[in-house]
């Protein structure tokens, strides 16, 4: 299995505001995933951080909204960008250990705009 | 591809049975099953691979059919700590990101 620790477990921010999430494992893993849960909703795919490369993002979901970097196979952070309402989700990393199996979940980060 | 779940909610008694199904439009690798209870991240429950497998978990058992592109989710005697909404993930191919269904969710009463 994998430990996941996910940080802030939740915040309060302001509109317009960036705010970026932690994401370490202690496993070593190729590839993490960042999706998005907002309130009463499904799991939405964010995008794929590989590491050592750009992180590729699904329909939707840009770049300069929802930088991701991906320093080392342990760690990953999500920063979302000029934020408003809108953005107010849970936040989640995760991954598969040995590119199959399971998805492991952080605890996530719930953000609430205001 | 957003795999498609039905029934969107279910209220049962304890000790009664529940099916959820999970369908998509795409061929599929495997079928993942999640419960998450309100305020928590999701937690696996079983993975499904192609070939048509069905697997048990306790009381809590799933199958694959993959000619159809289908698959569910039996809960039998339900208990209260089955309460939760339950997400099918999907992956076309091995090792990728799972795109979940929208889910279902499950309320168990005494």
């Amino acid at each position: 299995s994998a430990v996941i620790s996910q940080k802030p477990s939740r915040d309060i921010c302001q509109r317009g505001t960036s705010l970026t999430i932690q994401c370490q494992v202690d496993s070593q893993v190729t590839m993490m995933f960042w999706y998005r849960q907002q309130p009463g909703q499904s799991l939405t795919l964010i995008a794929t951080a590989n590491q050592g490369s750009e992180a590729t993002y699904e329909s939707g979901f840009v770049i300069d909204k929802f930088p991701i970097s991906r320093p080392n196979l342990t760690f990953s952070t999500l920063t979302v960008s000029n934020m408003s309402p809108e953005d107010s989700s849970i936040y989640l990393c995760s991954l598969r250990l040995g590119g199959a199996g399971e998805l492991f979940f952080g605890e996530g980060s719930r953000l609430t705009v205001l | 591809q957003q795999p498609v779940q039905s029934p969107q909610a279910v209220i049962l008694r304890e000790g009664e049975d529940a099916v959820i199904n999970c369908s998509s439009s795409k061929a599929l690798y495997s079928v993942h099953w999640y419960r998450q209870k309100h305020g928590e991240a999701p937690v696996f429950l079983m993975i499904l691979l192609k070939g048509g497998e069905q697997k048990g978990h306790e009381k809590i058992s799933a199958s694959f059919n993959e000619k159809k592109q289908q698959s569910s989710l039996y809960l039998t005697a339900s208990q209260l700590s089955y309460s939760g909404t339950y997400f099918c993930g999907t992956e076309s191919n091995s090792g990728y990101a799972l795109n979940f269904g929208k889910g279902t969710s499950l309320l168990v009463t005494p």
